[in-house]
């Protein structure tokens, strides 16, 4: 059973600094894995998606990078800003049909 | 992309009663999917919608407790039955377009 897992559960830094989200999952046999964010009491924007032919992603100061066969995925977010700070979620899908399964989430705090 | 609506936005409900959240897709899809987000939580994954045919529910969820309409390819319901104060949580509806997963709004919805 697929189980996917997020480090640190929390992160507080200042502004201006690059941080790191992780994401891990069980089974390394994905379609695809995408990040989203989610703003407290909102719904979910997705912000990278990247296949499981893909290493990585880009969109702004935004990259996703993937590893398969470790299980593992990496946000990188440079420069973070005030206006980033808010859940962000990995969630994996193991098919093309299938639902996603979600990590439990990082809360960003960026501090101004 | 997919651009999805939901209504309500939220609602307060009596214990015991019932209520019907309503999901509208911009784009003929063939799989909705319905998440539910308890207070602090990832999402979880209730039941998978497929028009013309019964949804199919995870383990743990039920049709009587969580009965769901598809009559078109842009429409869905959910109906949270004989409500407790467990069922406070967020409610959301999601697609797959181009491989990608979108989600709405979400519903919040608070049991008294």
């Amino acid at each position: 059973k697929q189980e996917v897992t997020q480090i640190p559960a929390a992160l507080s830094v200042p502004e201006g600094e690059n941080l790191v989200l992780n994401c891990s999952f069980t089974d390394s046999a994905i379609y695809n894995l995408q990040w989203f964010r989610q703003d407290p009491g909102k719904g979910l924007t997705s912000l990278l998606l990247i296949q499981s032919s893909q290493r990585e992603q880009t969109s702004g100061r935004l990259n996703a990078s993937l590893d398969k066969s470790s299980g593992r995925s990496t946000l990188y977010i440079a420069a973070s800003q005030p206006g980033d700070s808010a859940t962000y979620l990995c969630a994996v899908k193991e098919t093309s049909y299938d639902k996603v399964i979600f990590g439990p989430g990082t809360s960003l705090s960026v501090i101004p | 992309s997919a651009v999805i609506s939901q209504k309500p936005s939220r609602d307060i409900c009596q214990r015991g009663t019932s209520l019907t959240i309503q999901c509208q897709v911009d784009s003929q899809v063939t799989m909705m999917f319905w998440y539910r987000q308890q207070p602090g939580q990832s999402l979880t994954l209730i039941a998978t919608a497929n028009q013309g045919s019964e949804a199919t529910y995870e383990s743990g969820f039920v049709i009587d407790k969580f009965p769901i309409s598809r009559p078109n390819l842009t429409f869905s319901t959910l109906t949270v039955s004989n409500m407790s104060p467990e069922d406070s949580s967020i409610y959301l509806c999601s697609v797959v377009s181009l491989y990608e997963q979108y989600f709405g709004p979400g519903t919040r919805l608070t049991v008294t």
